[in-house]
Order: structure tokens, then C-alpha cells, then sequence
């Protein structure tokens, strides 16, 4: 069974510095997407960024950057020099493929960033 | 953004009576989900689409039903609302190998339910 994980119900981060959200995911198909999405307290989910699992290169978008590190099945979401607009809930997710495009998700981690 | 309209954004009932929740879009996207939120769970599919008519279980579809007759419209139906049901509902739209290479999920705003 597919299953993601997020082991770090809270964090916390200066402002101006880097942090690293943790993410691991479990699947025995060779052929899935790695989603980041970010959730600020007004309640709406933004798609952050996307790794396939044969893209050679690690995914970055921006600030966002995501260290995927397939032997070890982990997707770590890294946030370079946090804003305090950063400060929202941070959701992993997975697709698998030939079940609807529909994504697990892990339980979240919020991050709050501090002045 | 995607055109993805969610109907009611707020609900309070009671238990027992029956709640329908209303997913419109204007993206012509061939997938729909509905999605459940809550604390220290993220989000859980309750039951997805793949066009009309066409629908499938998600993992915690238990007390919930859906219908699609038209493709911008994704209804979710509780039949007997229950306290446990009590959460934020999301409905996400997604079109696979379309003009996005992720085939990533839209969400709508979503739908915050209270049954009493």
C-alpha cells in the first residue's frame, strides 16, 4: 500500500534561513509523482512543486527546492531564506499511476517563521 | 486559477439529516475529488471521478456517496450526517497529460461542515 509520512507535526525557523521539511513516501510501482503543497491559515492549498520518480534532477521552483533522495524514498521539501509568509501548513503528497491521478497525503507540517 | 467553486462554503446541521455539497468547474478537467481535512489526518480522498458518470471509492468513502452527471459538477452527498463527519471538505480537479506536465491537483476554497 501506498503511504506517505511526515514526521514533524511542527517547526520553527529564523527569518532569512533555510529549512528543511521532512517527507517519506512508501509505493512498489517504479512510475509516481511527488507533490508539495502549501496551506496558509486563510485555508486554500497551493501546489509548491512537483518531482517525478525518473526525473534525474532535483525539482526547485524559486525558494522551494525538493531533495529527492530515491533510495531512501525520501522527498524533502527545503524553503531557502524563510519569509514570514512561509509560515503556513506544509502537505507531501503522491500519485501513483492508473488510480484516478488522485494524490495520498501525509499529515502535515506546520511552519512558522519567526522575526 | 482554476475555476473550481465550492457550495456551501459553511453548513452547520444536525444529525441525522441529509447534506449535499456542490464542486462546479469551468476548467472542463476530466478528474474531480473530494477530499476531507482534518486535524493530524491531512487530506483524505472520500471519492474521486474520472468522468461522467464514472466514479470511484476513495479510502474513507464510509457514509458518503457522489454523483456526476455533467463534467463541471461533482456533487457529495451525505446521506446521514454524522458528528464524525464533522470537517473541511475540499474538492480538486486535475487533468492528466493535459497542458501540465504534473497533472497536478486544483483545489477549491472549501467547505467547512458542523453537524451538531
Amino acid at each position: 500500500a501506498q503511504k506517505i509520512t511526515q514526521t514533524q507535526p511542527g517547526m520553527f525557523v529564523q527569518e532569512k534561513e533555510a529549512v528543511t521539511l521532512d517527507c517519506t513516501y512508501d509505493t512498489s510501482d517504479p512510475s509516481y509523482g511527488l507533490f508539495w503543497y502549501k496551506q496558509p491559515s486563510s485555508g486554500e492549498m497551493i501546489f509548491l512543486i512537483y518531482q517525478g520518480s525518473y526525473d534525474q534532477q532535483n525539482a526547485t521552483e524559486g525558494r522551494y527546492s525538493l531533495n529527492f533522495q530515491k533510495a531512501r524514498k525520501s522527498a524533502n521539501l527545503v524553503i531557502s531564506a524563510s519569509q514570514l509568509g512561509d509560515s503556513a501548513m506544509y502537505f507531501c503528497a503522491m500519485r501513483v499511476p492508473n488510480q484516478g491521478g488522485k494524490l495520498i497525503f501525509g499529515q502535515g507540517t506546520e511552519l512558522s517563521v519567526k522575526p | 486559477d482554476a475555476g473550481i467553486t465550492q457550495s456551501p462554503r459553511h453548513k452547520v446541521t444536525e444529525t441525522g439529516t441529509p447534506v449535499t455539497l456542490r464542486c462546479h468547474q469551468t476548467e472542463n478537467h476530466r478528474y474531480m475529488y473530494w477530499y476531507r481535512q482534518d486535524p493530524g489526518h491531512g487530506l483524505r480522498l472520500i471519492h474521486y471521478s474520472y468522468g461522467v458518470k464514472d466514479t470511484d471509492k476513495g479510502e474513507v468513502s464510509d457514509g458518503y456517496s457522489v454523483s456526476r452527471s455533467k463534467t463541471e459538477d461533482f456533487l457529495l452527498t451525505l446521506e446521514s450526517a454524522t458528528s464524525s463527519q464533522t470537517s473541511v471538505y475540499f474538492c480538486a480537479i486535475s487533468e492528466l497529460g493535459g497542458a501540465t506536465r504534473t497533472g497536478e491537483l486544483f483545489f477549491g476554497e472549501g467547505s467547512r461542515l458542523t453537524v451538531l
